[in-house]
C-alpha cells in the first residue's frame, strides 16, 4: 500500500521561500503524472493550489508552484504572506485499491 | 458559478446508515467525476469514494469497502453516498469535490462542497 510522507510542519518569515515536501512509499508519485496539492485555512473546504505535478489552476497565485524528483514531489511558496498560514496536503492518483492517497499534511506557519 | 453543496449529514448510532446527498449546480455535471472525500476532527484528508462521469465506474477506499456505495443522478445533477454499517470511525466531515477534467480521473479536485458533518456516536 502506497503513503506520502510530509514533514508535520514548516516556517519561513513574510517574503521568504519554503519548500514542502511529499515522499512515497512507493514508486506512484514517479510513474504518475497526478499529484496534486492542496490548501486547507481552519474550518474551510481544500483548495487545489497544484495539479498534475506543476500546473496551477486558475485563480491560483504564481508564488505557489510544484515539482517532481523521482518519488518526492514538492510545493513551493515564494514570498511569503500571512495568508498562505494553512495546513498543506499533497495527493497522489495510485495504481493499489485505494485510487486516491493524501499526505498527512504540513502545516506551515508564517512567523 | 460552479458550486457543490452537501446534505443529509447528522447524528447516527453506531451500525446504522446515513446517505449523503450533493447537489451541483453551475457546471455540466454529467460530464466530472466526483469524489466524496472525509476528514476526521483535527485529522488530514482521506479519500473514499469516486464515481465516473457517467456512473458506470466506482471506486471505494479499503476503509469503507462493503459499507459505503457511492452513486450519481445525471438527470437530477446530485451525487449520493449511502453509508451502511457506519461506525465511530466512520465520524468525519464528508466533502464531495469534482475532479478538474472533463470526464477525466484523477487525484485533482478544483471544486469542494463546504461538507456535511457525519457523527457516529453511541
Amino acid at each position: 500500500q502506497s503513503a506520502l510522507t510530509q514533514p508535520a510542519s514548516v516556517s519561513g518569515s513574510p517574503g521568504q521561500s519554503i519548500t514542502i515536501s511529499c515522499t512515497a512509499t512507493s514508486s506512484d508519485v514517479g510513474r504518475y503524472k497526478f499529484v496534486s496539492w492542496y490548501q486547507q485555512h481552519p474550518g474551510k473546504a481544500p483548495k487545489l493550489m497544484i495539479y498534475d505535478v506543476s500546473f496551477r489552476p486558475s485563480g491560483v497565485s504564481n508564488r505557489f508552484s510544484g515539482t517532481r524528483s523521482g518519488n518526492t514531489a514538492s510545493l513551493a511558496i515564494s514570498g511569503l504572506q500571512a495568508e498562505d498560514e494553512a495546513d498543506y496536503y499533497c495527493s497522489s492518483y495510485t495504481s493499489s485499491s485505494t485510487l486516491v492517497i493524501f499526505g498527512g499534511g504540513t502545516k506551515l506557519t508564517v512567523l | 458559478q460552479a458550486q457543490l453543496v452537501e446534505s443529509g449529514g447528522g447524528v447516527v448510532q453506531p451500525g446504522r446508515s446515513l446517505r449523503l446527498s450533493c447537489a451541483a449546480s453551475g457546471f455540466s455535471f454529467s460530464n466530472y467525476a466526483i469524489d466524496w472525500v472525509r476528514q476526521a476532527p483535527g485529522k488530514g484528508l482521506e479519500w473514499v469514494a469516486l464515481i465516473s462521469y457517467d456512473g458506470s465506474n466506482k471506486y471505494y477506499a479499503d476503509s469503507v469497502k462493503g459499507r459505503f456505495t457511492i452513486s450519481r443522478d445525471n438527470s437530477k445533477n446530485t451525487l449520493y453516498l449511502q453509508m451502511d454499517s457506519l461506525r465511530a470511525e466512520d465520524t468525519a466531515v464528508y466533502y464531495c469535490a469534482r475532479d478538474i477534467g472533463w470526464q477525466r480521473q484523477s487525484d485533482a479536485f478544483d471544486i469542494w462542497g463546504q461538507g456535511a458533518m457525519v457523527n457516529v456516536f453511541s
